[in-house]
């Protein structure tokens, strides 16, 4: 099974700073029709997981512009360029490139 | 608007059966697969598996094969989950999902295995 890495394990900021989560795997996630399957959710508190990017950088409707997605092959990151208040939560990349699909073990974004 | 709505909590003895059921709205049932993920309480998500709605064909991910069914009642727009043969280690939010496209999830179901 790909293994998906998640750092840090938390973050704490104030509104306002930045954020960056990073999401290694084991293997490249590069699929044979030449996509990578790399998604980031947000599970806030007491809520259902809610997709922010798909296909490593595009956001989902809705999703605001400060949420941003890079990397290739293995090494992907997730960055928020101010955070909000309504950004606290656990945030997961997961890779569905290979089966079977798997998630990272998460970064909980607190805020100060 | 796409909405998966799941049935509510269960409490279940261990070596007893459960079955989840997952509602889909909004959009045409059978165009999107549907998937399962397990939340065990405080960890993480874990994915189980995915039912071809327009087929019927489930596929599980090994942890998960052997006591637990994927089923569908297409007819009703409906994905289910059964789970037989509880173990406390089965004591888990489970999820629906639409994983592909535009991104949906149940609002997940509960279920608590003690004897």
């Amino acid at each position: 099974d790909v293994v998906m890495t998640q750092t840090p394990v938390s973050l704490s900021l104030a509104i306002g700073q930045p954020a960056s989560i990073s999401c290694k795997s084991s293997q490249s996630l590069v699929h044979s029709d030449g996509k990578t399957y790399l998604s980031w959710i947000l599970q806030r508190p007491g809520q259902s997981p809610k997709r922010l990017i798909y296909l490593v950088s595009k956001l989902d409707s809705g999703v605001p512009d400060r949420f941003s997605g890079s990397g290739s092959e293995t090494e992907f990151t997730l960055k928020i360029s101010r955070v909000e208040a309504e950004d606290l939560g656990v945030y997961y990349c997961w890779q569905a490139t290979h089966f079977p699909l798997t998630f990272g073990s998460g970064t909980k974004l607190e805020i100060k | 608007q796409i909405q998966l709505v799941q049935s509510g909590p269960e409490l279940k003895k261990p070596g007893e059966s459960v079955k989840i059921s997952c509602k889909a709205s909004g959009y045409t049932f059978t165009d999107y697969a549907m998937h399962w993920v397990k939340q065990a309480p405080g960890k993480g998500l874990k994915w189980m598996g995915w039912i071809n709605t327009y087929t019927g064909k489930p596929t599980y991910a090994d942890d998960f094969k052997g006591r637990f069914v994927f089923s569908l009642e297409a007819s009703a727009s409906t994905a289910n989950l059964q789970i037989s043969n509880l173990k406390n280690e089965d004591t888990a939010t489970y999820f629906c999902a639409r994983l592909f496209g535009v991104d949906a999830w149940g609002q997940g179901a509960s279920v608590t295995v003690s004897s």
